[in-house]
């Protein structure tokens, strides 16, 4: 099955800089990059995706990067606020049926004012 | 668009006895739900996938009989925790696919259930 390795656990940046958050899959057939941010104690709430036919998509402060042949996708976000602090994770998944999704561990992300 | 409701928020309740946790797409047909646990500052642990009138698929390790789903309509499934003990206490979480085709999932606010 797939499995999704992700890094780093803990990030901590000053406000205004950008942080990066790298993920890994293992199954060549996944084709669905989700990523999702969690506010403690609240759901996951999904920021952003990508699917294997781009290599980057953008959404404001927010840019997903894919690398289909090195089978890793990374979350980048700029001009971070504190707002920005949170849980952040991936997650891959084949789109077909009803496949699920395979999370990463999870990233715990800090803005330092 | 595309909310997902959970109920109730917050539950506690006593050894050996069974709780039920709905799950309901408020805006939205899912003919597809899945059911997570999520223990503290761990990922997302995914339980079983809920299909609309057919048996639900559980993971490995994830005992049926005592996780029993119902997915009995296109906007709501239900997880009762049977028989619940202590390390049954955690976060679950459900989410909902938006219809045939799609793939987003969109999570309930989850349920943080409590066993004394």
């Amino acid at each position: 099955g797939e499995n999704v390795e992700q890094h780093p656990s803990t990030l901590s940046v000053q406000e205004g800089d950008s942080a990066v958050i790298k993920c890994t899959y293992s199954d060549s057939a996944s084709n669905y990059f989700p990523w999702y941010k969690q506010e403690l104690g609240k759901r996951p709430q999904l920021i952003i995706d990508i699917r294997s036919n781009v290599g980057e998509k953008k959404d404001q402060r927010i840019a997903v990067t894919l690398n289909k042949t090195a089978k890793h996708f990374s979350l980048h976000i700029t001009e971070t606020q504190p707002e920005d602090s949170a849980v952040y994770f991936c997650a891959a998944s084949i789109d077909f049926g009803n496949e699920k999704l395979t999370f990463g561990t999870g990233t715990r992300l800090t803005i330092i004012p | 668009g595309a909310v997902v409701s959970q109920h109730p928020s917050r539950v506690i309740c006593k050894s050996g006895t069974s709780v039920k946790i709905e799950c309901r797409s408020l805006d939205f047909q899912a003919t597809t739900m899945f059911w997570y646990r999520q223990f503290p500052k761990q990922s997302l642990m995914l339980m079983a996938t809920s299909n609309e009138g057919s048996k639900a698929t559980y993971e490995q390790g994830v005992e049926k009989d005592k996780f029993l789903i119902n997915h009995a309509s296109l906007t709501l499934s239900t997880l009762t925790v049977t028989s619940a003990h202590p390390e049954d206490s955690s976060f679950y979480i459900c989410s909902a696919r938006p219809g045939t085709g799609a793939i987003e999932q969109y999570f309930g606010p989850g349920t943080r259930l409590t066993v004394t």
